[in-house]
């Protein structure tokens, strides 16, 4: 069966420190994976997707950004983080070239800026 | 673009009271739909979907029908259980793409 792990599950970091958060998938090939983040009160935002190893695709311009350096991890970077960098990231995987939209979702990622 | 409205929580409800949180959207096409949940300090689980017109999704006792007439997709249960406190997210994925788009969500607080 297919599993997705991101970690850390909690962040504290100051401001203007970097940040990586991992994510990896295991039991499917070649999926689709993306990163959103949740802010209070204001839903989900995706941030970037990925076809393919390399491919990177960025919904909204900001501070992150996004490498998939293996084809079942994707990492979320950032070189100077912000105080509205604070929220709930989810890492997500789609099934390759299956367009009903289905997204399996990890356990999610508090990032907390002070 | 695609779009995604949700009613404004949060929801209160005593055990055993009917249930609906209403989705409606708007999107070129024929779109699939999608209702997620999440509980809390988690990530979120796919609670049921309907690809096409008139389809009806159920899982859990919770159901929604897609409705294309009124482009809507309300959650319904007809008996809720403290455990179904959670956040309810209604969501769209466009014809022929990968990409989901959400409502802001709707959270559900059941009390015994």
């Amino acid at each position: 069966s297919q599993t997705i792990h991101q970690w850390p599950a909690t962040l504290v970091q100051p401001v203007g420190s970097p940040l990586s958060l991992e994510c990896t998938v295991e039991g499917t090939s070649n999926p689709n994976l993306y990163w959103y983040r949740q802010a209070a009160g204001r839903g989900l935002q995706l941030l970037f997707y990925s076809v393919g190893i390399g491919q990177i695709s960025s919904e909204v311009p900001q501070n992150l950004s996004a490498s998939r350096p293996q084809d079942r991890q994707f990492i979320l970077s950032s070189k100077k983080l912000l105080l509205s960098d604070s929220g709930f990231y989810l890492c997500a995987w789609s099934v390759r070239g299956r367009d009903t939209g289905e997204l399996f979702f990890g356990e999610g990622s508090r990032l907390t800026v002070l | 673009g695609d779009s995604v409205t949700q009613m404004e929580g949060p929801v209160t409800l005593s055990e055993e009271a009917f249930l609906t949180i209403n989705c409606t959207y708007t999107a070129t096409g024929y779109p699939s739909l999608f209702w997620y949940v999440q509980y809390p300090g988690e990530g979120l689980q796919l609670l049921l979907k309907a690809t096409k017109a008139d389809d009806k999704g159920s899982n859990k006792g919770f159901e929604a029908t897609y409705r294309k007439e009124t482009t809507s997709f309300h959650l319904e249960k007809g008996s809720v259980q403290v455990s179904d406190s959670a956040v309810y997210f209604c969501a769209l994925s466009g014809a022929g793409s990968y990409q989901l788009t959400f409502g802001k969500g709707t959270k559900l607080s059941v009390i015994p």
